[in-house]
């Protein structure tokens, strides 16, 4: 079954320290994404990858940072300079601009 | 103006009622357009994609109107199970970025 799998399903950090949350596709997607949703809200973009090896910021990167050694992972770093980390983030991939986005299940993120 | 727009809701409507949302987008070049539903807690989850006048799917029908820059989203006998959250999402001309909306709560009741 192709798709997107992000791990783990929930997570808690004490405040201070650094978490990083997994996204691996088999979809053989260039595209992948990072979003936040914090309650009530909208999805927010945090970072995006065209190519392997290349990502740009979006509108909320401050405190995260992302790598893409792999075309199948983008892992989301997020740092203690993140001042309110407790959300649910959301990965997701397309194949070519404009095309269809597909979204993993996410993974909550509580601050302790 | 927001580059992507959707009414919060919630639509309160009843089993089998027929309900439409709209979603009004602020650039004129954008090509495709997407509705997804988001089931509270969950992630969002393609409903239909728009690339021209509309698209059809069983109860759901998305129409788009480029001349006033909207998409709408029909749903006709409307059961239970259609309670959740719908998102309007745009992508971007020119870059790889999607522009979603805040999404429309809807809730159908018994």
């Amino acid at each position: 079954d192709g798709g997107i799998t992000q791990s783990p399903k929930y997570l808690f950090r004490k405040e201070g320290q650094n978490v990083t949350l997994s996204c691996e596709q088999n979809l053989n997607h260039d595209a992948m994404y990072w979003y936040r949703q914090d309650p009530g809200q909208g999805l927010r973009l945090i970072y995006y990858s065209q190519i392997v090896n290349d990502f740009q910021k979006g509108d909320i990167a401050e405190g995260y940072s992302v790598s893409r050694e792999k075309k199948e992972s983008f892992p989301l770093t997020v740092t203690s300079a993140q001042k309110n980390p407790t959300a649910f983030y959301l990965c997701a991939s397309n194949r070519d601009r404009q095309d269809t986005q597909y979204f993993g299940p996410g993974t909550r993120l509580t601050v302790l | 103006r927001k580059e992507v727009e959707q009414d919060p809701g919630p639509f309160n409507v009843p089993e089998g009622a027929t309900v439409a949302f709209n979603c009004t987008y602020s650039n004129s070049a954008s090509q495709s357009f997407f509705w997804y539903r988001q089931d509270c807690r969950k992630e969002p989850k393609l409903l239909m994609s728009v690339y021209s006048s509309g698209n059809e799917d069983g109860r759901f029908t998305a129409q788009l109107n480029r001349a006033s820059q909207y998409i709408s989203l029909l749903i006709r006998d409307s059961k239970l199970s259609d309670s959740a959250t719908y998102l309007c999402v745009v992508p971007t001309s020119g870059t790889y970025k999607y522009i979603f909306g805040t999404g429309t709560r809807l809730k159908v009741l018994a």
